[in-house]
């Protein structure tokens, strides 16, 4: 089945310390990225990647950092610079570039920073 | 600037009664592309369609239906018919083909609830 993993589904820490959040999609997908959910919120772009060894910032980086070393995988760090870190995290791809196309979403994972 | 607005915070119907969300956006982009994505209670959105801003035609996929009207900068969509599992939080988005070409601009959602 294709599609797109996020682990864990829910996910504890406590301030001051990093945490990754995973992202694999199996899509042969081009593009990913990383967006930010608060209740009652729509979502937020952090980091988006076009492609291998690039990515760029959306428009709510500070505190966060992201990885593209294999098309597949685009994981998330969650650093302790980020103030308010908890949050719902959702990962998508989509095949084209740039997000004219649809854009396939995976689980999420619930981050609780206390 | 993208901006997408959905006035509707929380809608209820009772099932089987029919519901439109709406959706109003703003761009200054000529080529833009609209979106909805479903967002039911385990968290995941599933994308519902795509609408390009040269395709001014009304869409129905079943108990969907789209209306985009470029006067009005509004893409609304309704549920005919509605039943429980089309309880969820429903996301109107908009992606400019120039302008934050990368970037996905939400609304932040219409909460609907079918009650059986």
């Amino acid at each position: 089945d294709g599609g797109i993993t996020q682990s864990p589904k829910y996910l504890f820490r406590k301030e001051g310390q990093n945490v990754t959040l995973s992202c694999e999609q199996n899509l042969n997908h081009d593009a990913m990225y990383w967006y930010r959910q608060d209740p009652g919120q729509g979502l937020r772009l952090i980091y988006y990647s076009q492609i291998v060894n690039d990515f760029q910032k959306g428009d709510i980086a500070e505190g966060y950092s992201v990885s593209r070393e294999k098309k597949e995988s685009f994981p998330l760090t969650v650093t302790s610079a980020q103030k308010n870190p908890t949050a719902f995290y959702l990962c998508a791809s989509s095949m084209d570039r740039v997000p004219t196309y649809e854009q396939y979403f995976g689980p999420g994972t619930r981050l609780t920073v206390t | 600037a993208q901006k997408v607005t959905q006035a509707q915070t929380e809608i209820s119907v009772v099932e089987k009664e029919d519901v439109t969300l709406d959706c109003v956006y703003e761009t200054r982009d000529t080529t833009y592309y609209l979106f909805w994505y479903k967002q039911p209670p385990s968290g995941e959105l599933v994308f519902l369609i795509r609408r390009n801003s040269f395709d001014e035609q009304n869409e129905i996929s079943g108990r969907y239906s789209w209306n985009f009207q470029k006067s009005t900068s509004s893409f609304n969509f309704t549920i005919t018919a509605s039943q429980v599992v089309d309880s969820a939080v429903y996301f109107c988005a908009l992606s400019g083909a120039v302008t934050g070409a990368n970037n996905l601009f939400f609304g932040t959602g219409t909460r609907l609830t079918v009650i059986p």
